[in-house]
């Protein structure tokens, strides 16, 4: 499978612990996007890195989250001292070029703190 | 800023109806880009079309097909002969280029979930 894959697809966690999402862009893209969905709702810009460099972050992205890209390759989303509105789906996606061009998802990181 | 709205909360209808999609987009570029992608109960946003401001040619990809009209700043989605495999939500989204802040990403709007009734 050469799409964008998310790992772990579900996570169960209690309030006030840190979890930690990985996502593995299709091998060519040179800019990964990060989104996060809620239910009834279209998926919400986080932030994106063009290679490794973060170039943009939303003002949804509290100082909890934390995301990086080492050697742009895959990227980790990090959410540290979970609340129960982080429950969520997080969604990756990549894309190659510059901006304009198709963004292809993956089937997304469903995080429920409890 | 840009915004996209997407007025249907929800249409059913039975198989092989017709049915259309609305989009309505706002933007202060020139140059951007809509895209329409489909997300199946599984929960990936499948990619469906992209179009560019430049273009307001009409497409046809089999039983599916867009209307972009800048006039009315719609890029209207229609499936012909509905059958129940297009159950889905449908976003409707927008980039811009050069207006920054995220530009780059995609702004999505709310969602049609679509039940085709076999």
């Amino acid at each position: 499978d050469t799409g964008v894959s998310q790992d772990p697809r579900h996570k169960i966690t209690k309030r006030g612990q840190n979890v930690t999402f990985r996502c593995d862009p299709i091998s060519e893209h040179n800019r990964l996007y990060w989104y996060r969905q809620t239910l009834g709702q279209g998926p919400e810009f986080l932030t994106y890195f063009q290679n490794e460099a973060q170039l943009e972050k939303s003002r949804l992205l509290s100082d909890r989250f934390s995301a990086e890209r080492p050697k742009g390759s895959f990227s980790t989303l990090e959410i540290q001292r979970t609340e129960q509105g982080d429950s969520a789906m997080y969604l990756c996606a990549s894309s190659f070029g510059r901006g304009g061009n198709t963004i292809y998802f993956g089937e997304g990181s469903w995080l429920t703190v409890v | 800023a840009q915004k996209v709205t997407q007025a249907q909360t929800e249409i059913s209808v039975v198989e092989k109806e017709d049915v259309t999609l609305d989009c309505v987009y706002e933007t202060r570029d020139t140059t951007y880009y809509l895209f329409w992608y489909k997300q199946p109960p599984s929960g990936e946003l499948v990619f469906l079309i992209r179009r560019n401001s430049f273009d307001e040619q009409n497409e046809i990809s089999g039983r599916y097909s867009w209307n972009f009209q800048k006039s009315t700043s719609s890029f209207n989605f229609t499936i012909t002969a509905s059958q129940v495999v297009d159950s889905a939500v449908y976003f409707c989204a927008l980039s811009e280029t050069y207006s920054g802040g995220g530009a780059d990403g995609l702004t999505f709007g709310k969602g049609t979930h679509l039940i085709i009734q076999p």
